[in-house]
């Protein structure tokens, strides 16, 4: 079955405790990004990677890193969370613009990150 | 910078009607708007895409238009039924590698 995978669901950390939410999608799309979604702002993009090796900022990338070592795998990294970071997230991967190709997002089902 | 709004925050239809959405966009047109549907908790799942050549798509019970001249995009749901309730997001890339960017979405809620 396509699908993108996150992990954790749901998380509850302190200030300060790094953490990792995994995302993974068997599609083998170039394009995958992350996003957050705020009551009354809605889903804003952390960043996005193009392809492997290549990453770029978002609208909302302060406080957050990423890496894109395997066209699957697209970690998203909170290095010193804050409770700012309190937020539904989700990652998403898609086909490649390129060529005339449309970038229809698949989304993960989301993790819900609370930090304390 | 590019934007893309979603006028109502949320709307109210009763069973059997057509429930229309609104998508408006400024500056230039995109190459295409697409169309998401998201229930609470869960991840926006995509429902259609239009592009900007193209006046109307269908999709079973959904409808999209794209009116350059207007720069906006409804989208209909003929029949509504209360399964039909979710939240709708659209969602538009301003050009090449730029950011995917999405309206901030309108509930709707069909009554039974």
């Amino acid at each position: 079955e396509a699908q993108v995978t996150q992990n954790p669901r749901y998380l509850i950390t302190v200030t300060g405790k790094k953490l990792t939410v995994t995302c993974s999608q068997n599609m083998n799309h170039e394009y995958m990004s992350w996003y957050r979604q705020d009551p009354g702002l809605g889903l804003r993009q952390i960043y996005y990677s193009m392809n492997v090796e290549v990453t770029d900022k978002g609208d909302v990338p302060e406080g957050y890193k990423v890496s894109r070592k395997e066209k699957r795998n697209f970690p998203l990294i909170l290095e010193s969370p804050s409770p700012n970071q309190t937020s539904l997230y989700f990652c998403a991967s898609s086909t490649s613009t390129s060529g005339g190709g449309t970038d229809t997002q698949y989304f993960g089902p989301g993790t819900r990150l609370t930090v304390l | 910078s590019q934007k893309i709004e979603q006028n109502s925050e949320a709307l109210n239809i009763q069973e059997g009607k057509t429930a229309t959405l609104t998508c408006n966009y400024t500056n230039y047109s995109p190459a295409y708007l697409q169309w998401y549907r998201q229930d609470p908790g869960r991840g926006p799942v995509f429902l259609l895409l239009i592009r900007e050549n193209e006046k109307e798509k269908r999709k079973e019970r959904l409808k999209v238009t794209f009116d350059t001249t207007l720069k906006q995009s409804l989208f209909h749901i003929t029949a509504s039924q209360p399964a039909d309730s979710a939240t709708y997001l659209c969602a538009r890339r301003n050009s090449g590698n730029t950011p995917l960017v999405f309206g901030k979405g309108t509930r709707l809620s069909v009554i039974a």
